[in-house]
């Protein structure tokens, strides 16, 4: 059975700390991996991720693919009030244009 | 500007009703999609389209139905025999080979 999941749930932080969010994966013929923000509507694209230990950076938002060990991690340094949202990992399938999303991980970043 | 619209943004039906979410995309896009997102169970699939005429089922299209007559259009009943429909859903959209989705902003159902 096709899963992703995403650890933590749910994290708390203060402002400028450092988190790492976290998303493994099993799904048949692997294609890509995509990481998205939604904040209070439609989820926002970030990254999508198709080579193993390439760094995808975009500011303070950073991530990389494991491809052996099924894995990919979301960094966000020096984080800010703005950056609280719902992260969502998803990992498209082999058969057609299906991503498979994760549960999410809830950010609040608290001044 | 180029984007997807979904309409209302939230809506409100007496239990055993159908109602129908439009979703109007401007992008070109072959690849329409729904999504279903309920607190803690991430975006599920319900149904998706990759040509005009044509949509295939999700994870969970159990009482909802679809129809895909123009490309920039693709709306979504969801049904009385859809046994829990309040939720908040997603339309979105993609070119052949993605290189991620394009979202609407949602459409939030209560059912009372």
């Amino acid at each position: 059975e096709d899963k992703v999941v995403q650890s933590p749930l749910s994290l708390v932080v203060h402002e400028g700390d450092t988190v790492t969010l976290n998303c493994s994966y099993e799904v048949t013929n692997f294609r890509s991996l995509l990481w998205y923000k939604q904040e209070k509507k439609a989820p926002t694209f970030l990254f999508m991720l198709t080579s193993s230990g390439i760094e995808k950076k975009s500011g303070r938002l950073s991530s990389i693919l494991d491809k052996k060990e099924l894995f990919s991690i979301l960094n966000i340094t020096a984080t800010q009030t703005g950056d609280s949202a719902i992260y969502l990992c998803a990992s498209q399938l082999g058969r057609g244009n299906q991503f498979y999303f994760g549960t999410g991980t809830s950010l609040t970043v608290i001044p | 500007d180029g984007g997807i619209t979904q309409s209302p943004k939230y809506l409100f039906r007496k239990e055993g009703q159908n109602v129908t979410l439009s979703c109007e995309q401007n992008l070109n896009h072959d690849a329409m999609y729904w999504y279903r997102q309920d607190p803690g169970q991430g975006l599920r699939l319900i149904y998706y389209s990759q040509i005009v005429n044509d949509f295939q089922k999700g994870d969970i299209a159990e009482g909802y139905s679809v129809s895909r007559e123009k490309k920039e259009s693709f709306p979504l009943t969801v049904t009385s025999a859809q046994k829990n429909p309040t939720a908040f859903y997603l339309c979105a959209s993609s070119i052949r080979e993605p290189r991620g989705y394009t979202f609407g902003s949602g459409t939030r159902l209560t059912v009372v």
